[in-house]
């Protein structure tokens, strides 16, 4: 299918380690967004790219966090020096700019 | 600083009746509001929406209300199927925004054949 697809899709990382989580979103969606899942909660928003520019990274927990779309197309989350608390879903969404929005299947990261 | 708050952690029903999900907002500059729904190890599907200038919207057996005074939108699902088992999410965005959605923490549905 055409979806949007996240890899890997399980990341374990030792504390300390930096990570790297990839989206492919649908093809020609301009809006991709960057989420995060605890377990047992909602997603939360982490960042908003259009195109390939970073419009809103107000949800980034830390600067630890750091996202990339240099192409306006696939589009990197990378953690540095992970913590336990970083443990979660992370998921990426794209939009063809309406409020509609559609998920990949999510990266479990657990960092030990 | 939950803006949407899904108070139900789960809610269980007999096949065929009917289901309602309920969802409490704080920010009145939301005015989009969505229910996804998740199965296990799947990202969220978009399931409906509903504008602030709206009401009610209604598709097949779902059908979403809005009460814009009380800051409360409910989702509710007749007949309900065991397919209908999941996680159902509230999402809301805000005016102007980036179309960022704030979530709910979700409530587990589950319907008993």
């Amino acid at each position: 299918g055409a979806g949007v697809s996240q890899s890997p899709r399980y990341k374990v990382a030792k504390r300390g380690q930096d990570v790297a989580l990839r989206c492919d979103p649908i093809s020609g969606h301009v809006s991709l967004f960057w989420y995060q899942q605890a377990l047992g909660q909602g997603p939360e928003f982490l960042t908003y790219f259009q195109n390939e520019a970073q419009l809103d990274k107000s949800g980034l927990p830390s600067d630890r966090f750091f996202a990339e779309r240099p192409e306006g197309s696939v589009s990197t989350l990378k953690i540095q020096r992970t913590q336990q608390e970083d443990s979660a879903v992370y998921l990426c969404a794209s939009s063809l700019d309406s409020h509609e929005q559609f998920f990949g299947p999510g990266t479990r990261l657990t960092v030990l | 600083d939950q803006q949407v708050k899904q108070n139900s952690p789960s809610l269980s029903v007999q096949e065929g009746r009917i289901s309602i999900l309920n969802c409490d907002y704080t920010n009145s500059m939301f005015d989009y509001f969505l229910w996804y729904k998740k199965y296990p190890a799947e990202g969220p599907t978009f399931l409906i929406s509903i504008s602030s200038i709206k009401d009610k919207n209604e598709d097949g057996r779902f059908t979403v209300f809005l009460n814009k005074s009380a800051k409360h939108l409910s989702l509710h699902i007749v007949p309900s199927q065991p397919g209908d088992s999941a996680v159902y999410f509230c999402a809301a965005s805000e005016v102007g925004g980036n179309n960022d959605m704030r979530f709910g923490a979700g409530t587990r549905l589950t319907v008993k054949p």
